[in-house]
């Protein structure tokens, strides 16, 4: 059974950074892409990026350079995602995807606040 | 980017009632390797989204077979022959030939 387990809900204050991961399990990890998707509270969903994790290869919404950080360990399986300089504009539902948008994780929830 | 335009944005059914959604690409979404990577999605309130449709028209293992696709290039639709209670929540298209775009969402409703 293919799963992909996310980390745990974070609150985070102004300012920090925050590291999320998503462990593969039930199906050969490097061989398929992985996406990360926001979702805003009560909006829809949006792409982040994607990292190929056979040759650590990354891609990004313009938009979210430079605040996200795609990174892949393909000894456990796990891809992670760190987000810097976080305000409310990042509170949000971060998910995980398998390519392509097949399996998804369980989503970490962020709430960014003092 | 590649816009995905998906009408309507609610749609309000009857139990038994067949539906269709539309998607349309700003692009189109034929990858020069022959496929058309457009998904079709829903998401449950509370739940992740999963996937239903994948290729335009290719059903994910264990999605009923009410639930089919179809379109071309960049005119898309899916649609839902005899809704289901199971089936109410926001539906989402989403290409992947380009840098990935998801569709707005269509939220499907009980009359």
């Amino acid at each position: 059974e293919v799963k992909l387990q996310q980390s745990g809900d974070e609150l985070v204050r102004p300012g920090a950074s925050v590291k999320m991961s998503c462990k593969a399990s039930g199906y050969t990890f490097t061989d398929y892409a992985m996406h990360w998707v926001k979702q805003s509270p009560g909006q829809g969903l949006e792409w982040i990026g994607t990292i190929i994790p056979l040759i650590d290869t990354t891609s990004y919404n313009q938009k979210f350079k430079g605040k996200a950080t795609l990174t892949a360990d393909k000894s456990s399986n796990t891809a992670y995602m760190e987000l810097s300089r976080l305000t409310s504009e990042d509170s949000a539902v971060y998910y995980c995807a398998s390519s392509p948008f097949d399996y998804w994780g369980q989503g970490v929830m962020v709430t960014v606040s003092s | 980017d590649v816009v995905l335009t998906q009408t309507p944005p609610t749609l309000s059914a009857t139990i038994g009632q067949s539906v269709s959604i539309s998607c349309r690409s700003s692009q189109s979404l034929l990858h020069s390797n022959g496929n058309t990577y457009l998904n079709w999605l829903l998401q449950r309130p509370g739940q992740p989204p999963q996937l239903l449709i994948y290729l335009v028209s290719r059903l994910e293992s264990g999605v009923p077979n009410r639930f089919s696709g179809s379109g071309s290039g960049t005119d898309f639709t899916l649609k839902i022959s005899g809704v289901e209670a199971e089936d109410l929540g926001v539906y989402y298209c989403v290409q992947s030939t380009h840098a990935p775009t998801f569709g707005a969402g269509t939220k499907l409703e009980l009359k």
